[in-house]
């Protein structure tokens, strides 16, 4: 199975929205709603963000927001803080019954 | 609170099998969540490697499959990994975590690393 394609890295200014985007194929991402999205801190275990394209756990801000169109799904991040600045990876269950990450997205906070 | 906690020894000789064991607390393996394993090369992204249910049902990353083994012991409210062959390329941090309907890790463990070198 193939990974996921996720830009290397994004960035933008404290305040404003950036969007990350997370490309598959029918497989997978558009073939399920079960795309999940995580945030990775340097030499920290990953933290669900976003789970089955667009739903927030709890206690997670409702800053960060998921969609997807065809084969893209999307993490949007509204109101950027310097906090935000981590590794964001998607994932996405596939028609083999498995699952398929993406190769993680830098965000730089300038 | 749910605490998910990997062991295992952190330097494996190549050619040798590399074991690990998830021991879980704050829930029940047995209570409808489904158990994973990730890995993480150094500089590297998240690779998922495979899935478990306490039944005994498991799902395989194709790549790793040949090498790869996930068991579950309910009894002790843990789960485990046996990777045989191990090479240079195995060297990760090796995270376990509970899945959510098989495709979502809303708890993880702080992760391990091991290193495959003689």
């Amino acid at each position: 199975q193939s990974a996921l394609t996720q830009p290397a890295s994004v960035s933008g200014s404290p305040g404003q929205s950036i969007t990350i985007s997370c490309t598959g194929t029918s497989s997978d991402v558009g073939g399920y709603n079960y795309v999940s999205w995580y945030q990775q801190h340097p030499v920290k275990a990953p933290k669900l963000m976003i789970y089955d394209v667009s739903n927030r756990p709890s206690g997670v801000s409702n800053r960060f927001s998921g969609s997807k169109s065809g084969n893209t799904a999307s993490l949007t991040i509204s109101g950027l803080q310097a906090e935000d600045e981590a590794d964001y990876y998607c994932s996405s269950y596939t028609s083999s019954s498995t699952l398929v990450f993406g190769g993680g997205t830098k965000l730089t906070v300038l | 609170q749910v605490q998910l906690q990997e062991s295992g020894p952190g330097l494996v000789k190549p050619s040798e099998t590399l074991s690990l064991t998830c021991a879980v607390s704050g829930y029940s393996i047995s209570s409808g969540y489904y158990g994973g394993w990730i890995r993480q090369p150094p500089g590297k992204g998240l690779e998922w490697i495979g899935t478990i249910y306490h039944s005994g049902s498991t799902y395989y990353n194709p790549s790793l499959k040949s090498r790869l083994t996930i068991s579950v012991d309910t009894s002790k409210n843990q789960f485990s990994l046996k990777l045989t062959s191990v090479t240079a390329a195995d060297t990760a941090v090796y995270y376990c975590a509970r899945l959510v309907g098989a495709t979502n890790g809303d708890y993880w463990g702080q992760g391990t690393l091991v290193t495959v070198s003689s």
